[in-house]
């Protein structure tokens, strides 16, 4: 069956950069986009971002051009979201997810999320 | 960039009928794709391509959209269905990027 396994859970400072991993298996990791999506707390959820992991290509979402960084691993079918010069409105849990076959048009599968936590 | 709108909240009695509703403009015209998130958890998909149900959702879950709205509709609701759940679009209009609703607090009485 389809698994996405994240990394745990992070505490950083403000300014400070993250990196969160997603471990991908049950399925062909270079056939589906992996999708990033966040989670404050009490709130809605928030794209980020996607990544192909064929191609390498990327699509990130406006609010974050600049500080984020999508990356994957195909030997290890592993796709990484590194955020940087975090603040405090950057705690949230951090979702990854697979995007459905033939256009990533939305999230078939999810990870358990990853809480970061930006405190000084 | 295009905007989705949802209730904050819905109540429901055991076994009745709950409809969920989700706002864009001619959002007829997109497929709609609906999560359902209990709290603590990650959010499962239970409706793709408007009304269509991945293997594992029971039937009680259905979708419609036309117009300006889009529905899930929870059949027989039970406690289970206790939950937040998000409309979600496809905007290829930009970087290929998911729009989501606020989403939806379903309360069963």
């Amino acid at each position: 069956q389809v698994q996405l396994v994240q990394s745990g859970a992070e505490v950083t400072k403000p300014g400070a950069s993250v990196k969160v991993s997603c471990k991908a298996s049950g399925y062909t990791f270079n056939s589906h986009e992996i999708n990033w999506v966040r989670q404050a707390n009490g709130q809605g959820l928030e794209f980020m971002g996607w990544i192909h992991p064929n191609s390498g290509n990327t699509g990130y979402a406006q609010k974050f051009q600049g500080r984020i960084t999508m990356t994957r691993n195909t030997a290890i079918t592993t796709a990484y979201l590194e955020l940087s010069s975090l603040r405090f409105e950057d705690t949230a849990v951090y979702y990854c997810a697979r995007g459905a076959y033939g256009g990533n048009r939305w999230a078939q599968d999810w990870g358990q999320g990853t809480l970061v936590t930006v405190s000084s | 960039s295009y905007v989705l709108t949802q209730a904050p909240s819905v109540s429901v009695a055991p076994g009745q009928t709950a409809s969920i509703a989700c706002g864009g403009d001619n959002i007829g015209s997109r497929n709609v794709h609906w999560y359902q998130q209990r709290p603590g958890q990650a959010p499962v998909l239970v409706i793709y391509d408007d009304s269509d149900r991945p293997s594992g959702i029971p039937e009680r879950f259905s979708g419609s959209n036309s117009g300006n709205t889009a529905t899930l509709t929870i059949s027989r609701v039970e406690a289970g269905d206790e939950a937040d759940y998000y409309c979600q679009v496809w905007d290829s209009s930009t970087d290929r990027y998911y729009v989501f609703g606020p989403g939806t607090t379903v309360t069963v009485l």
